[in-house]
């Protein structure tokens, strides 16, 4: 399986601060047909997980455009312009080109 | 707006069964392949299964193939995974989630399956 490795796993930030979460695959993600299906999930404090990111840069409809990807081929970015306390919580990457896995997860909490 | 509801959770002894069922409204169900994610406590995601549109497909996680299956009515709009033979290493939460681009674009609320005699 592809292994998805996330840095840093934890993350303190200041509100109003900027904040960047990086995500590495063991395997390329580029499909067959082009594109890349590298996604990022938002998992806030007892809810179930929310796309927020899919194919490495598209925001998914009532995703905050504070919320950006980038990256191609093995290395990628989530990156929060201003952190606000709503962003509490556990981002996950995790790519669909393959068999489906995540990453480990990365905290976010408010300094 | 899409809605997932995930049923069926419970207490269950190491090698019992149990049946989730999920669900769908909101969009039409028999458009999209579906997907069991689950995530045991405290601990992070992992994805069980996914099924084909027309239930043409199924694919399994190696840790359940062969003791899980997943099934869809399309007719009910509802998507099922039969567990069997489960283990304490199964105790998870049970997210029924719908695939968009290659990855689960709506989650249900999960269902608690816990293992343990």
């Amino acid at each position: 399986d592809v292994v998805m490795t996330q840095s840093p796993l934890f993350l303190p930030v200041t509100l109003g601060q900027p904040a960047s979460i990086s995500c590495r695959s063991s395997q390329s993600l580029v499909y067959s047909d082009g594109n890349t299906y590298l996604n990022w999930f938002q998992q806030r404090p007892g809810q179930s997980p929310r796309r927020l990111i899919y194919k490495v840069s598209n925001r998914d409809s009532g995703v905050p455009d504070r919320f950006s990807g980038s990256g191609s081929g093995t290395g990628f970015t989530l990156k929060i312009s201003r952190v606000e306390a709503e962003d509490v919580g556990v981002y996950y990457c995790m790519q669909g080109t393959h068999w489906p896995t995540f990453g480990q997860g990365t905290r976010l909490e408010i300094k | 707006q899409v809605q997932l509801v995930e049923s069926g959770g419970g207490l269950v002894k190491p090698g019992g069964s149990l049946r989730l069922s999920c669900a769908a409204s909101g969009f039409t169900f028999s458009d999209y392949y579906m997907s069991w994610i689950r995530q045991a406590p405290g601990k992070g995601l992992e994805w069980v299964s996914y099924i084909s549109t027309s239930s043409s497909y199924t694919n399994y996680a190696d840790s359940v193939k062969g003791r899980f299956t997943i099934s869809r009515d399309d007719a009910k709009n509802s998507l099922y995974l039969q567990m069997n033979s489960l283990r304490a290493e199964d105790t998870a939460v049970y997210y029924c989630a719908r695939r968009g681009e290659l990855s689960p674009d709506f989650w249900g609320q999960g269902t608690l399956v816990t293992v343990s005699s």
